[in-house]
């Protein structure tokens, strides 16, 4: 069974620019969440989708949204680039929205803005 | 809400001596605690997760975790380290009441040396 996919890997964006960034899930995953990594923050929940549906949202600005399409495959947006949003940018997938299903983990998009 | 605290951002090791990494969590329900490991330009590989269904948690690539509700505990050990686990390594955790969000420790970056 494929992982996690997550397009494209790499990214370079200028400040004010807007990107979109994509997951496709497991297989039979319909629960999405989205994390930003960097070195100074660590890894920090952005926002959880489910069944088109965001259900959970971390402490971020509006100009971050995502969106969650029918067939569970998953887009976060980032309007507006500022150089703090230089970071890694991970998906992860899971049967559902419960906390009892583990979150398996794509390859993450590194998106740099100059 | 829920936290998590790894003591030790940077552990060295011999190859083939024990590895300790330290995990303390925070949280006001029964949580579920997980250990991820991060390899260089990847995303994050599930080794262990604890789920209430008993204290000693046996994982991946020969790791094991403790679940210690007295000391708010869940450090990770392996009797041997190998070159191979040189990595970083989370310990996250996820309240029954948070859906699929996990919150996760600043991270060690384990060094191997021959």
């Amino acid at each position: 069974k494929a992982g996690v996919t997550q397009t494209p890997r790499y990214l370079i964006k200028t400040r004010g620019q807007q990107v979109t960034l994509s997951c496709s899930p497991i297989s039979g995953h319909r629960s999405v969440s989205w994390y930003q990594q960097t070195p100074g923050q660590g890894l920090q929940f952005l926002f959880e989708y489910f069944s088109e549906t965001q259900r959970n949202k971390g402490n971020f600005p509006g100009r971050f949204s995502g969106r969650q399409f029918s067939n569970s495959r998953s887009e976060m947006n980032v309007s507006t680039l500022e150089l703090g949003d230089s970071a890694l940018y991970l998906c992860a997938s899971s049967l559902g929205p419960t906390s009892a299903y583990e979150q398996y983990f794509g390859p993450g998009t590194r998106l740099t803005v100059t | 809400a829920q936290s998590v605290t790894q003591l030790g951002s940077h552990v060295s090791v011999s190859e083939g001596a024990l590895v300790l990494l330290r995990c303390n969590y925070s949280s006001s329900v029964p949580p579920y605690l997980f250990w991820y490991v991060q390899y260089p330009n990847q995303g994050l590989q599930l080794l262990l997760k604890y789920t209430s269904a008993a204290t000693l948690v046996k994982g991946i690539n020969g790791f094991e975790a403790e679940f210690k509700k007295s000391e708010t505990s869940f450090h990770l050990t392996k009797p041997s380290a190998h070159m191979s686990d040189a990595a970083e390594y989370f310990c996250a955790v996820r309240a029954e009441t948070s859906g699929s969000r996990l919150t996760f420790g600043e991270g060690t970056q384990l060094t191997v040396n021959p």
